[in-house]
């Protein structure tokens, strides 16, 4: 009940299309789901996150949508450009210290 | 500052040996963690300090030792460490709990234990 599913495990988009990935969670009491950016060698960069009270949240070309009654949120990357490339990890909590991640997303955008 | 930094980038160590991982923040977290990341793998939770004290360990056997000297630093101590351990060392921090605000994360001390 503390898994966070994420999928696709990889994703090849075209520039400047639309790259989405999916998270599920099974646990109601999490509150707070970030999304983290890590390129190769570096260490994970928060990029956008949503508590569940919103169903949206948009930061420039990336928004999180969130489904509460599915259980199921998800990362939205507009206009993806090859800079976008890295792995993207969905992750949720409980207002604790401890995040719950997913397994990790490697995206590659070809020019 | 809105950074988190981690010392050294790179570590090559025998088994027998004994090193330290640093790591420093100047946002005014009060909570600090390490993680140890394997390749293509999310990060795995070590430990957790809030308010300088020791919260959570999660089972991590006792090669690993951390320290929390003051409210800014955070260190890893290591000692016999095992081939197995080598991996992606972060540091990450965060105002309080991490739902409130996010974890901010070093870029990491790659470990290579030989």
């Amino acid at each position: 009940q503390q898994q966070v599913k994420q999928s696709p495990q990889s994703l090849i988009v075209q520039k400047g299309g639309i790259s989405i990935i999916n998270c599920a969670y099974e646990n109601t009491a999490f509150d707070y789901f970030p999304w983290y950016q890590q390129f190769p060698g570096k260490g994970p960069a928060l990029l956008i996150a949503i508590r569940p009270d919103v169903s949206e949240k948009k930061e420039g070309r990336f928004t999180i949508s969130f489904n509460k009654s599915a259980k199921q949120f998800s990362l939205h990357i507009m206009d993806s450009q090859p800079g976008d490339s890295a792995t993207y990890f969905c992750a949720a909590s409980i207002s604790n210290y401890q995040l719950i991640w997913g397994a990790g997303t490697k995206l590659i955008i070809k020019p | 500052d809105t950074e988190v930094t981690q010392t050294p980038k790179h570590l090559v160590m025998g088994m027998t040996n004994k090193k330290s991982l640093k790591c420093e923040q100047h946002m005014g977290h009060r909570a600090m963690y390490w993680y140890k990341q394997k390749a293509k793998k999310p990060p795995e939770l070590m430990f957790v300090y809030s308010y300088e004290k020791l919260s959570i360990n999660e089972s991590v056997p006792s090669r690993f030792s951390p320290e929390c000297p003051n409210s800014s630093l955070l260190n890893l101590h290591l000692h016999a460490l095992q081939p197995e351990d080598s991996a992606l060392y972060l540091c990450a921090s965060s105002q309080e709990a991490a739902g409130f605000g996010g974890q901010f994360f070093g870029p990491g001390t790659r470990l290579t234990v030989l």
